[in-house]
């Protein structure tokens, strides 16, 4: 069974980093086709990509938050970590992690999501 | 402001068919696949069309996606109370070399 977890601060305050780390079981993340991304969804918006890292550890970045954000992963405690600079109160979300399987170039599972309010 | 558009709401009564649409560019949707996401209130989203028209085991023929050019459209025929739930296309751009999200389509059963 796959699943995939979401931790880290519940509350940041503006200009601090963020971290998030996706912890996964059920598969592996070395494995050609394998990817996990980060999606945010702020109260009430859309679904916003953030990042991705793939089994080869190549990744990709939003384009509008390229500079803020950092994503790795660690395939032996498979753990993928994403990190957010800067934080201001508009990226106050809830933050997803997905995976990617190859054979669907779709995100297949989810997370529950974790909420991360920005206040001082 | 979303790189794929879709319409802000759709709405239709059990049973009826409805259709949610999504319009992009040659750099995503005219080139590569589309997948759909349904969002049922409070909880993660849920795979529900990749690959344009596929549907994962799980997810009922009710379900249909389909793709013409830089358009692609999600199809709910038979409509049931579960179906309400808002619901956002995915895919590929190769222009921004990135994951692209619609701006999702809240579906209300009436």
């Amino acid at each position: 069974q796959v699943t995939l977890r979401e931790s880290g601060p519940a509350l940041v305050r503006p200009t601090q980093t963020l971290t998030l780390t996706c912890t996964f079981s059920g598969f592996s993340l070395s494995t050609q086709g394998m990817c996990v991304s980060w999606i945010r969804q702020p109260p009430g918006k859309a679904l916003e990509w953030l990042a991705l890292i793939d089994w080869d550890g190549d990744k990709y970045y939003s384009t509008a938050l390229k500079t803020r954000l950092t994503i790795s992963k660690d395939t032996f405690k498979d753990q993928v970590v994403l990190t957010m600079t800067n934080m201001d109160p508009v990226d106050t979300a809830t933050y997803y992690c997905a995976r990617i399987l190859g054979v669907y170039n779709a995100f297949d599972v989810w997370g529950q999501g974790t909420v991360v309010t920005v206040s001082s | 402001q979303s790189v794929l558009t879709q319409p802000p709401s759709a709405s239709g009564t059990p049973g009826q068919r409805v259709t949610i649409s999504c319009s992009g560019s040659t750099s995503n949707i005219g080139t590569n696949s589309v997948n759909w996401y349904q969002q049922l209130p409070g909880t993660a989203p849920k795979l529900l069309i990749y690959f344009n028209n596929q549907r994962p085991s799980g997810v009922p023929d009710r379900f249909s996606g389909s793709k013409s050019g830089t358009s692609a459209s999600l199809a709910i025929s038979g409509l049931q109370s579960e179906d309400e739930a808002e619901y956002y296309c995915e895919g590929w751009d190769d222009s921004v070399n990135a994951r692209v999200f619609g701006g999702g389509t809240m579906l209300t059963v009436l």
